[in-house]
């Protein structure tokens, strides 16, 4: 069984900090990762994808991967209240199947 | 636009009477997926599809079946539900000529099995 797991927090930051999120996989086959965004009854949605390791910035997310040691994190800087949301980490294994993380809560206090 | 639809949004339902769940894309994409998600439990792949006529069981096909006619949709089909079944569904797309290499979800369907 391949697996994905996070912290399911919740995990709360004052507005401007930096929020930190993580994530563990257990295949070693697992070739692309995802963070998403997930609003309490919607859809979730793309924030950050990474393919090799290091770190990837895209405005105020940064995606880190090191699959030596099988862990991936999202840091959101100048944390805003509408960043408030549940966050899925998911991976892609090479057999085309998507393997999803329980998700963490995320609250940005104004 | 590009976008996922799912019908119906909202179902309740009862045990043992079948129903579909439709989803259609209109972006051309080649992969289409099921998934599930339950509080606690995160969103679990039911089947996924990489092009019409191929399917494959993600990790909690049991009590599901699809189908793959057409490369734009990718029914969901509870032939006898039970209330274990009861949860928010959410049918996602991938193509090759997409922006990103990520899936696109639909709204999600909420299902309840009385």
């Amino acid at each position: 069984q391949k697996e994905v797991e996070q912290n399911s927090g919740p995990l709360s930051v004052p507005e401007g900090a930096i929020a930190s999120l993580n994530c563990t996989y257990s295949d070693r086959g697992s070739q692309s990762f995802f963070w998403y965004r997930q609003y309490s009854g919607k859809s979730p949605e793309l924030i950050m994808f990474i393919y090799s390791n290091g770190d990837k910035e895209d405005g105020r997310f940064t995606a880190q991967l090191n699959k030596a040691s099988q862990y991936v994190s999202l840091l959101i800087r100048d944390s805003q209240p509408s960043d408030s949301a549940t966050y899925l980490c998911a991976v892609n294994s090479p057999g085309n199947q998507f393997y999803f993380g329980t998700g963490t809560s995320l609250t940005v206090i104004p | 636009e590009a976008q996922v639809t799912q019908n119906p949004r909202y179902l309740i339902t009862v045990t043992g009477k079948k129903l579909t769940v439709t989803c259609s894309q209109n972006m051309n994409h080649e992969y289409m997926s099921w998934y599930r998600q339950d509080p606690g439990l995160g969103l679990r792949q039911i089947y996924y599809s990489m092009n019409v006529e191929v399917t494959d069981k993600g990790d909690v096909p049991e009590g599901y079946k699809v189908s793959r006619k057409e490369k734009r949709n990718f029914p969901l089909i509870l032939e006898s539900p039970s209330p274990n079944q009861t949860s928010l569904y959410f049918c996602a797309s991938r193509g090759p000529g997409s922006a990103l290499p990520s899936q696109y979800f639909g709204p999600g369907t909420r299902l309840t099995v009385l």
